[in-house]
């Protein structure tokens, strides 16, 4: 069993949609969470980052972190095409740790 | 600010060839990191290196080999590549032990036939 799992998609919405992404894992250790948006051809950047569980908002982006479930989550308002890409979570047990465990990615679409 | 440079950016070579992925950080951070992505698996650690001449091995790393004599480059070479290495490698830094960001290079595209 990975250590994160993530559903590949794709997934393809009309502008201006709600967008839910969705994170599994199996370590319940890891209380580090991070969502990486990546464009074609490009690297990651780091979108958002979350410590423990609770909810983190920052514009049209929200993460929500449920340790209980082993679930976190990434939600897009008002989707918009330029958010057309693929989003990774990441995940680790400590600070400064040396290894992020990453899932696979969900590749969106937003449709305008 | 040119963050991080990987080169090349795409390369093509045979089953058997050495290659090196170079990778070059204006930041001076003091953590790099190596990558590989694959469909069906994601990120995949392959080295890492807490400072100049402090390398150490990640999820997957056998058939390559690292090496960090200056802060700001951390070269990865495959030492006799296979089709199994095919792969976009990504370079990666951050600033310190603490904190959990890391900042990506923008990945090389590597085909072996």
């Amino acid at each position: 069993q990975k250590e994160v799992e993530q559903d590949p998609g794709p997934l393809s919405v009309p502008e201006g949609a709600i967008v839910s992404l969705n994170c599994t894992y199996s370590n319940s250790a890891f209380q580090y969470f991070m969502w990486y948006r990546q464009y074609s051809r490009k690297g990651p950047e780091l979108l958002m980052y979350t410590y423990s569980s609770g909810n983190k908002e920052d514009g049209r982006f929200t993460a929500q972190v449920d340790k209980s479930s082993k679930y976190i989550s990434l939600f897009i308002r008002d989707s918009q095409p330029s958010d057309s890409a693929t989003y990774l979570c990441a995940m680790s047990a400590s600070t400064g740790a040396n290894n992020l465990f990453f899932g696979t990615g969900t590749r969106l679409t937003v449709i305008p | 600010d040119a963050g991080i440079t990987q080169s090349p950016r795409y390369k093509i070579t045979e089953t058997g060839r050495q290659v090196t992925l170079m990778c070059h950080q204006t930041w001076s951070h003091s953590y790099m990191f190596w990558y590989r992505q694959d469909l069906g698996h994601g990120l995949r650690l392959i080295y890492y290196s807490a400072a100049a001449d402090i390398t150490d091995k990640g999820e997957v790393p056998d058939g390559y080999v690292v090496s960090r004599s200056k802060t700001e480059n951390f070269p990865l070479t495959l030492e006799s590549a296979t089709r199994s290495q095919t792969s976009v490698y990504f370079c990666a830094s951050r600033p310190g032990n603490s904190g959990n960001t890391i900042y990506f290079g923008e990945g090389s595209w590597l085909t072996v036939v």
